[in-house]
């Protein structure tokens, strides 16, 4: 089946810092997918998405590219801010009956100033 | 602003009570979903909806029930809650051929079973 392996947290950096979240996928075919950050008290919102092999997503500052043959999708930022301290899920979808999600176990991050 | 709303945001609950969780969207997405979140194991599907009419399990389903009660709704019930339940519930929708666009999320419903 399908499956979605994060790098387990906390991260903690510090301002300014350059952050690498590691995303591992298992899946057949051509799975598109996704980063989501979770805000403190808040739901889970879109960051960025990959549709194909060796698309780039990106969205405030953090990028990540679809990597077919590593079956990785790791997200990126060069200078992390505190406002960035959240959770990060990576989740893959295929497009299936349903549109059905499935998502890492999320990785905290925690920028101090 | 349009979205998915969940209703109540927070609740407590005594072992063996019933409560159903609200959820309605006004984008017009055909499927819907209910997730559980809990520490150190991110989000579980509990149930879906592919399309207004249709359920189906998902990862967790014991102990609840869904009801897609026309496009815009769907409910989850607990109808006797135990501590086990105690979790964050999220609701979230996507339309019809949006799978590349993921989904929309509400902000969660944090219930606590005693």
């Amino acid at each position: 089946g399908n499956s979605v392996t994060q790098m387990e947290g906390p991260v903690t950096l510090s301002e300014e810092a350059f952050l690498t979240i590691n995303c591992t996928y298992t899946a057949t075919g051509y799975p598109s997918l996704f980063w989501y950050v979770q805000y403190p008290g808040e739901g889970l919102q879109l960051l960025l998405k990959a549709t194909k092999a060796d698309d780039k997503g990106s969205n405030k500052g953090f990028e990540a590219t679809y990597r077919k043959e590593t079956t990785s999708f790791h997200l990126e930022k060069g200078s992390v801010q505190v406002s960035d301290s959240a959770v990060y899920f990576c989740a893959l979808s295929h497009n299936n009956a349903g549109n059905m999600l499935t998502f890492g176990g999320g990785t905290r991050l925690m920028v101090k100033p | 602003n349009a979205g998915v709303t969940q209703t109540p945001k927070f609740q407590v609950l005594k072992t063996g009570q019933s409560m159903t969780l609200q959820c309605a969207q006004d984008m017009n997405h055909n499927s819907m979903y209910w997730y559980r979140q809990d520490p150190g194991m991110g989000l579980r599907l509990i149930y879906y909806s592919a399309s207004e009419g249709t359920t189906d399990k998902g990862e967790v389903p014991n102990g609840y029930n869904v009801s897609r009660l026309n496009k815009r709704e769907f409910s989850l019930r607990l109808e006797s809650a135990a501590p086990s339940q105690t979790s964050v519930y999220f609701c979230a929708s996507s339309g019809l051929g949006q799978g590349v666009n993921g989904y929309t999320f509400g902000s969660g419903t944090r219930l606590t079973v005693v």
